[in-house]
């Protein structure tokens, strides 16, 4: 069955410096985003992808983030200097179309700033 | 201030039971529902969506959606331990365009006791 991969499952890092998640979303889907669920709390919205350009983001989604789909498969998120509110899970997800298809989730990748 | 609301539970049954997770949402013109699954430390993992007033049945999963109330609900017949999870509703609210932001309730806690 087709699933979300999502790399490293779990990245430590220093506040301050930057991650790249990365992601290979389901190979004929269309729609990508970005979510976050800081412990206890709820999954947060922080952007989607269609057609190799932003469709839309969260104020979460500031200028410390960026998304790039660099080669046709894989789906990446930078944070470009972590604090340590950024430790939070991270999910990617994908859709075949937008809002009226389902969105399947990656297993997440624990990102812990110290 | 799209919202959507579950009530965090935790709610118990016993195994065989029927457990009834509800899910409020604050837009009328919200779209596309879904229930999700989320194991403790894991992504969502989705169960079921719901696009039309009434019910809509998968296994042992009935998902019911009343617009008019903005209510949708998720029924989970002969309930297993298995099914201890928290239960992430979700919602396509208005003004998603084709973006596909999924706005999550805070979810509910399901405990099934053997």
């Amino acid at each position: 069955e087709p699933e979300v991969t999502q790399t490293p499952s779990h990245q430590v890092t220093q506040m301050g410096q930057e991650v790249i998640l990365r992601c290979v979303p389901i190979s004929n889907h269309l729609y990508f985003y970005w979510y976050r669920q800081i412990l206890g709390q709820k999954v947060e919205f922080l952007v989607s992808f269609y057609n190799n350009e932003i469709s839309e983001k969260s104020e979460i989604f500031d200028d410390q983030f960026s998304v790039e789909r660099p080669d046709g498969s894989n789906f990446t998120l930078k944070i470009r200097s972590t604090k340590l509110e950024d430790s939070a899970m991270y999910f990617c997800a994908s859709s075949a179309q937008g809002v009226v298809t389902e969105a399947f989730f990656g297993q997440g990748t624990r990102l812990t700033v110290v | 201030q799209k919202e959507v609301e579950q009530n965090s539970g935790p709610l118990s049954v016993p195994e065989g039971a029927i457990a009834s997770l509800n899910c409020t949402y604050s837009d009328r013109g919200s779209q596309s529902f879904f229930w999700y699954r989320q194991y403790s430390g894991k992504s969502p993992e989705l169960i079921m969506s719901i696009y039309s007033n009434g019910d809509k049945e998968d296994g042992r999963f009935t998902a019911q959606l009343n617009k008019a109330s903005q209510y949708v609900s998720l029924l989970i017949r002969d309930s297993q331990p298995s099914d201890s999870a928290t239960y992430l509703c979700a919602v396509y609210p208005p003004g998603s365009g084709n973006t596909g932001k999924l706005i999550f309730g805070q979810g509910t806690t399901l405990q099934v006791k053997p």
